[in-house]
């Protein structure tokens, strides 16, 4: 069965220092990654998508992805967070049938 | 987000209305989803259109009732629902219905009184 695993529901980090969101997966093949962003009363903006080229994925508004087989992990990262980067942050997978698997979500807080 | 619009964006209803929300995509894909999102839970799939045809219904109650008439616009009729049903409804659209990209809708925010 495929399932993606958000391991924190909050990340509260401050402007201008590195932002780390993390992903497991479980999938029995190789699957599409993907990671979302919705901003407050917005609908899902795709940040980048990860499909079997490169390991390590670069995205919209600075972010990039490393896929890891190794560890079934496909954590979200940015060296320097911006106030407009708070939001809620989905990590998807698709065993590449009609069908995206979504985890719970990170609410990443910014303080200024 | 211009890409795949939703009407309305707001929506209250009492338990005994009949409504409808609207989704049209402008991308030229083939499939088209709707979604449930509720505060505190994951992303709950509804149903699949994959060039016209339902190809998934997510064990939904038959109070939600969808229908897409072209590849362009799904619709989602809505009767006689229930406060649970209180959600923000997104849409999304991708080329393919293979795990290819979605592309989302802002969404419709629904208060069932």
């Amino acid at each position: 069965a495929q399932s993606v695993t958000q391991l924190d529901s909050h990340v509260s980090v401050s402007e201008g220092t590195p932002v780390l969101l993390r992903c497991n997966y479980s999938s029995s093949y190789s699957p599409s990654l993907f990671w979302y962003v919705q901003h407050p009363n917005k609908g899902l903006q795709l940040l980048l998508k990860y499909t079997s080229a490169a390991t390590l994925v670069k995205g919209i508004n600075g972010f990039e992805a490393e896929f890891k087989k190794s560890e079934t992990s496909f954590h979200l990262t940015k060296p320097s967070a911006h106030m407009s980067d708070a939001a809620e942050y989905f990590c998807v997978v698709s065993p590449n049938t009609d069908k995206l698997i979504f985890g719970t979500g990170t609410r990443l807080q910014v303080f200024p | 987000e211009t890409g795949v619009t939703q009407t309305p964006r707001h929506l209250v209803m009492g338990m005994t209305n009949k409504k409808s929300l609207k989704c049209e995509q402008h991308l030229g894909h083939n499939a088209m989803y709707w979604y449930k999102q509720s505060a505190k839970k994951p992303l709950e799939l509804m149903f699949v259109y994959n060039f016209k045809e339902q190809t998934e219904n997510n064990s939904v109650p038959s109070r939600f009732s969808p229908e897409c008439p072209n590849s362009s616009h799904l619709f989602l009729h809505l009767h006689t629902l229930q406060p649970e049903d209180s959600a923000l409804y997104l849409c999304a659209s991708s080329l393919g219905a293979s795990g290819e990209t979605q592309y989302f809708g802002p969404g419709t925010r629904l208060l069932v009184l």
